[in-house]
């Protein structure tokens, strides 16, 4: 199993332009997350999902879209990127039975820097 | 809602000495708690997690946290520093029932010097 797959590792964009970073796992998770990582800031919620075909807005979603078109992708979106959507970012997948401790399974991580 | 800090964003020991790493949680319900390892370059993985069977939990790589609710917190421990154990280490919450998001705390850095 290849677990949490993300895609590209690295990216540099310009002010203004938009790209998608694809998220892929092959656990059969139901839950799937995106979060952003800041020196100093620890991780932070973007969009998560709970299943295929929903999405949620996290603790930071401005500036970001997601989609979950099929169970084992999640698509995170910049439309207009900005010099503060400079970080790296992070998927994660988990089960998803309610009070259960499922932990939560992470990539390897996009690096995205924004000139 | 939960909340986690981490006392001390670097911790800095010697090979061979303790590690004690501090977290302490806020949570309105019984929480899951968990401690999650990165190395340079690399995205998290889990090295233990509480879920209330047992106070004191043991993890990989010679880890163990000690549940303490009275202090709210879920400190990390392990009795022998080892170079490969430099990374950063972030304590997370989660809430009971179906608040299946994890809460982060800011992360710790540890140091192991020869």
């Amino acid at each position: 199993n290849a677990g949490v797959t993300q895609t590209p590792k690295f990216r540099v964009l310009k002010t203004g332009q938009s790209m998608t970073l694809l998220c892929a796992q092959d656990m059969n998770h139901e839950y799937m997350y995106w979060y952003r990582q800041d020196p100093g800031m620890g991780l932070r919620l973007i969009h998560y999902s709970v299943g295929e075909g929903t999405t949620a807005k996290g603790e930071v979603p401005d500036g970001y879209n997601v989609s979950r078109l099929k169970k084992q992708n999640f698509l995170l979106g910049l439309e207009s990127a900005a010099p503060s959507q400079t970080s790296v970012y992070f998927c994660a997948s988990s089960y998803g039975l309610t009070g259960v401790a499922y932990e939560q399974y992470f990539g390897p991580g996009t690096r995205l820097t924004v000139t | 809602a939960q909340s986690v800090t981490q006392l001390g964003s670097h911790v800095s020991v010697s090979e061979g000495a303790l590690v004690l790493l501090r977290c302490n949680y806020s949570s309105s319900v019984p929480p899951y708690l968990f401690w999650y390892v990165q190395y340079p370059n690399q995205g998290l993985q889990l090295l233990l997690k509480y879920t209330s069977a047992a106070t004191l939990v043991k993890g990989i790589n010679g880890f163990e946290a000690e549940f303490k609710k009275s202090e709210t917190s879920f400190h990390l421990t392990k009795p022998s520093a080892h170079m490969s154990d430099a990374a950063e280490y972030f304590c997370a919450v989660r809430g009971g029932g179906s608040n299946y998001k994890l809460t982060f705390g800011k992360g710790t850095l540890l140091t192991v010097n020869p």
